[in-house]
């Protein structure tokens, strides 16, 4: 089965960019998409097949992917960002969710 | 309004069944593929399985971890998929979310969560 793999955590400063990380072997042969968690909500797509933004998503985060690694980006970080994220890639019949990172704007 | 609404979550023991639904409304249900996604307290997301549309057979898949107890149908005519889960372990403890998945939009709608507990 597929395995990707994110960092804990990450930290930033209001304005400053956050850049989150999602590596695994599976990313090198099917996209990869984003998902946005705050507490006591359920997730939100923020970012689908590696770079297109979600209708409504602000243009502030964008993705990328190189090799075996996708990364989201968000730009002027705001501290409504603070949230978990998720990555998930996967074939037809074989899907895996990153293990999460916490964004932490302090 | 794109809406999902997952129900039949509670308390089960060990070893017992338990059947979710989830109601959907605000698009064409028969066009979509349903997923399910669960989420034990305080850990990350984990995909269940999905089952695609009639035009893609009704198609299934699971996830290795439940694959065997679990199974997941729908009935266009009630806009309402399902997940039949069977022989329960307490590791299957977990809010179980239902999502849809339609064109290039991957999970781009959830429900807002039914709660299994899996204890005796």
């Amino acid at each position: 089965s597929y395995e990707l793999t994110q960092l804990p955590s990450v930290s930033v400063s209001p304005g400053q960019t956050a850049r989150i990380t999602c590596s695994g072997d599976v990313l090198g042969e099917n996209y990869a998409d984003w998902y946005q968690q705050k507490p006591g909500q359920a997730p939100e797509l923020v970012i689908y097949e590696d770079s297109e933004r979600y209708p409504g998503i602000p243009e502030r985060f964008s993705g990328s992917t190189s090799g075996n690694t996708t990364t989201l980006t968000i730009s002027r970080v705001l501290t409504e960002d603070e949230a978990d994220y998720y990555c998930l890639s996967g074939d037809e019949d074989n899907v895996v969710f990153g293990g999460g990172t916490k964004l932490t704007v302090l | 309004e794109v809406q999902l609404v997952e129900s039949g979550g509670g308390l089960v023991q060990p070893g017992g069944s338990l059947k979710l639904s989830c109601a959907a409304s605000g698009f064409t249900f028969s066009g979509s593929a349903m997923h399910w996604v669960r989420q034990a307290s305080g850990k990350g997301l984990e995909w269940v399985g999905r089952i695609r549309s009639k035009a893609n057979s009704y198609a299934t898949a699971y996830a290795a971890s439940v694959k065997g107890r679990f199974t997941i149908s729908r009935d266009d005519s009630k806009n309402t998929a399902y997940l039949q889960m069977n022989s329960l372990k307490t590791e299957d403890t977990a809010v179980y979310y239902c999502t849809r998945s339609i064109g290039s939009y991957p999970h781009d709608y959830w429900g807002q969560g039914t709660l299994v507990t899996v204890s005796s």
